[in-house]
């Protein structure tokens, strides 16, 4: 079974500071994909970037940037130039295909950003 | 891209009682999902449907649970006999393809009294 490993329960950043989010999983498969979600308080779930394992490069989008380490099965979220709407719980989450296409999602991070 | 439309947004129902929570698909999404959502917990998968049929189910989706697509529009979930456990966020997901991003709805808050 795959398993999604958030290991920072809450974080809080600065204002217009970086912060990064740690994400570990577990799996045998090699082809996987790796998705990091960000939950507002409003509860949408709004997807914040993606990752397919057979790249090596590291997927960015604006600010939010991941760092994937695949031997070390590790998938970490860099927000850069934090903004106050930042302020969400992040959820890393994993997809496999041979295992169906759901989604497994780890316990999620609380990032508070302070003015 | 395009959000997914969820109804109700709210959903409050007496143990027992059976609800459907409805999903609006768009027109080039062929897979979507159920995912659910305890207050405080992590997101859960529940089923996933692709050309009308489950493609898959968790553990959770048991035969309280069904999905259909019965006017090859709308998505559903039906919970027949809620519980008091049963109450939680449901968001429905849907995607281009097999291995493409989910993208989720606002969700249904269900609360079972």
């Amino acid at each position: 079974a795959q398993t999604v490993t958030q290991s920072q329960p809450e974080m809080s950043v600065q204002e217009a500071e970086t912060v990064t989010l740690s994400c570990t999983y577990d799996t045998s498969e090699n082809n996987y994909y790796l998705f990091w979600y960000k939950q507002p308080p409003s509860r949408q779930m709004i997807l914040v970037i993606r990752q397919e394992a057979y790249k090596q490069q590291n997927a960015t989008e604006n600010r939010f940037s991941v760092n994937f380490q695949k031997a070390a099965k590790s998938f970490s979220l860099k927000i850069s130039d934090s903004q106050l709407g930042d302020t969400a719980m992040y959820f890393c989450a994993f997809m496999t295909l041979p295992s169906g296409s759901r989604l497994t999602f780890g316990e999620g991070t609380q990032l508070t950003v302070n003015p | 891209e395009p959000e997914v439309t969820q109804t109700p947004s709210h959903q409050v129902t007496q143990m027992g009682q059976e609800v459907i929570l409805r999903c609006v698909p768009i027109s080039n999404h062929l897979y979507f999902y159920w995912y659910r959502q305890i207050l405080g917990q992590k997101v859960e998968f529940l089923v996933s449907f692709y050309n009308n049929e489950i493609s898959e189910k968790s553990e959770i989706f048991d035969d309280q649970f069904s999905v259909e697509r019965p006017d090859g529009s709308n998505f559903t979930l039906k919970i027949r006999s809620t519980k008091l456990e049963d109450s939680a966020m449901y968001f429905c997901a849907r995607g281009k393809g097999e291995s493409e991003t989910q993208y989720f709805g606002p969700g249904t808050r269900l609360l079972v009294l």
